[in-house]
């Protein structure tokens, strides 16, 4: 079935440092993908998607590019805040809808 | 924006117990809700799509006789674990999708601890 694969935390990084969460994508089509955050002690928040190829998704100073060419869709921040630290998920829908997560990415972010 | 909410947030029972979840949306209509279950520093597994008005669909492995689902109205559906164990403790969530499956909103998730 559709599955997506996220490289592996945790992410440690200092204030205003470039972000990148590696996110592939194996599907027989060409679904929607989305990044969700969840913030410590919170539920789930989509954070961005992108619905067709070469879509571009950003919300919040995140973007992502769908790019089919290498079945990706990293997560990408210039300039990380504190304020970011969380678990990220790249995920896609599966054949009923529901959504297929990857294993998640901790980012921590350090003054 | 869309929200869903989920009762407890949080509990903890003696092993053999049964516990109910709450998963509702407060301002749209579900069909159709879904259940995840998620391991410290894990992502979320499916467990089963709770359809109002009819039966639920489990994924494969989930005992449909344990998890119990009952999609009781367009707002509501709720997850009982019934003679619950140690292993069943996890957190427990909920979303529902709304005008559209690209759309999905999250509850906050439910805590269970079984002791």
């Amino acid at each position: 079935g559709d599955s997506v694969t996220q490289m592996e935390g945790p992410v440690t990084l200092s204030e205003e440092a470039f972000l990148t969460i590696n996110c592939t994508y194996t599907a027989t089509g060409y679904p929607s993908l989305f990044w969700y955050v969840q913030y410590p002690g919170e539920g789930l928040q989509l954070l961005l998607k992108a619905t067709k190829a070469d879509d571009k998704g950003s919300n919040k100073g995140f973007e992502a590019t769908y790019r089919k060419e290498t079945t990706s869709f990293h997560l990408e921040k210039g300039s990380v805040q504190v304020s970011d630290s969380a678990v990220y998920f790249c995920a896609l829908p599966n054949s009923g809808y529901a959504l297929n997560f990857g294993k998640g990415t901790s980012l921590l972010v350090t003054p | 924006g869309a929200v869903v909410s989920q009762h407890p947030s949080w509990v903890i029972c003696k092993s053999g117990t049964s516990v109910k979840i709450e998963c509702r949306s407060l301002d749209f209509q579900a069909t159709t809700m879904f259940w995840y279950r998620q391991f410290p520093k894990q992502s979320l597994m499916l467990m089963a799509t709770s359809n109002e008005g009819s039966k639920a669909t489990y994924e494969q492995g989930v005992e449909k006789d344990k998890f119990l689902i009952n999609h009781a109205s367009l707002t509501l559906s709720t997850l009982t674990v019934t003679s619950a164990h140690p292993e069943d403790s996890s957190f427990y969530i909920c979303s529902a999708p709304r005008a559209s499956y690209n759309e999905q909103f999250f509850g906050p998730g439910t805590r269970l601890t079984v002791l």
